[in-house]
């Protein structure tokens, strides 16, 4: 019944080794966004996908990545990454961006990133 | 400056009692979505209940329900009855078609801890 997937759960690597987080989706929905999450905090938007049009916050730093290489498929990649980049990640997706109405973003189960 | 602000950070509600989480908001635009979420400590993002700006009712849904005050810009979540499994942290969040698209804008949180 998920309509939200990411994989993993819990990713642990090393300091400056790449890593990529995945999430996939089944609502066939046209824009997935990647967030960051600390520890008690609000999720902070990273960017987004509108279909195949990307989206960067403008303090997202350069280290992330993001790829989309279908409608259901979207990847985060994080280069070099550092012990600040520990956080949980997720994904979401909605049908649409620009209308207004009860849409809600749908979340995935979120990837706890470790950095070791 | 703030759009939402959750001046609660945390909670503790005996187990079958009401409790009401605050929720104050910032726009000029006049049309806007207003939602609440709800993150268990597993991590998972669950919506929970949406008011948009011209809804004349407040929104219901189960055990949850928005009080919606328009002239004072404020958005509380009331859930009744409370369960052990509503322990989560809630989030507020708005969306503003007009002026910011797409995103979502979340408060900081209120961590919510039901007492046996």
């Amino acid at each position: 019944d998920a309509m939200v997937i990411q994989n993993p759960r819990y990713q642990v690597t090393q300091f400056g080794k790449p890593v990529t987080l995945s999430c996939s989706q089944t609502l066939n929905h046209n824009v997935m966004y990647w967030y960051q999450q600390k520890s008690s905090q609000a999720p902070k938007l990273l960017f987004h996908y509108y279909d195949k049009d990307f989206n960067n916050e403008a303090d997202t730093p350069d280290n992330f990545q993001s790829r989309r290489p279908n409608t259901s498929f979207c990847f985060l990649d994080i280069r070099s990454p550092g012990l600040g980049d520990a956080a949980m990640y997720l994904c979401a997706t909605s049908r649409d961006r620009a209308i207004v109405g009860s849409q809600p973003q749908h979340f995935g189960d979120g990837t706890r990133l470790s950095i070791l | 400056a703030q759009k939402i602000t959750q001046t609660q950070p945390g909670m503790f509600v005996q187990e079958k009692e009401a409790v009401t989480l605050d929720c104050t908001y910032d726009t000029s635009d006049p049309s806007y979505g207003l939602f609440w979420y709800k993150q268990p400590s597993s991590g998972e993002m669950i919506f929970l209940i949406y008011q948009g700006s011209y809804d004349q009712q407040n929104a219901t849904e189960g055990r949850y329900s928005l009080n919606f005050q328009k002239a004072r810009k404020s958005a509380n979540l009331v859930i009744s009855a409370s369960q052990l499994g509503d322990s989560a942290m809630y989030f507020c969040a708005m969306r503003e078609p007009r002026s910011n698209d797409y995103k979502l804008s979340f408060g900081a949180g209120t961590t919510v801890t039901v007492r046996a």
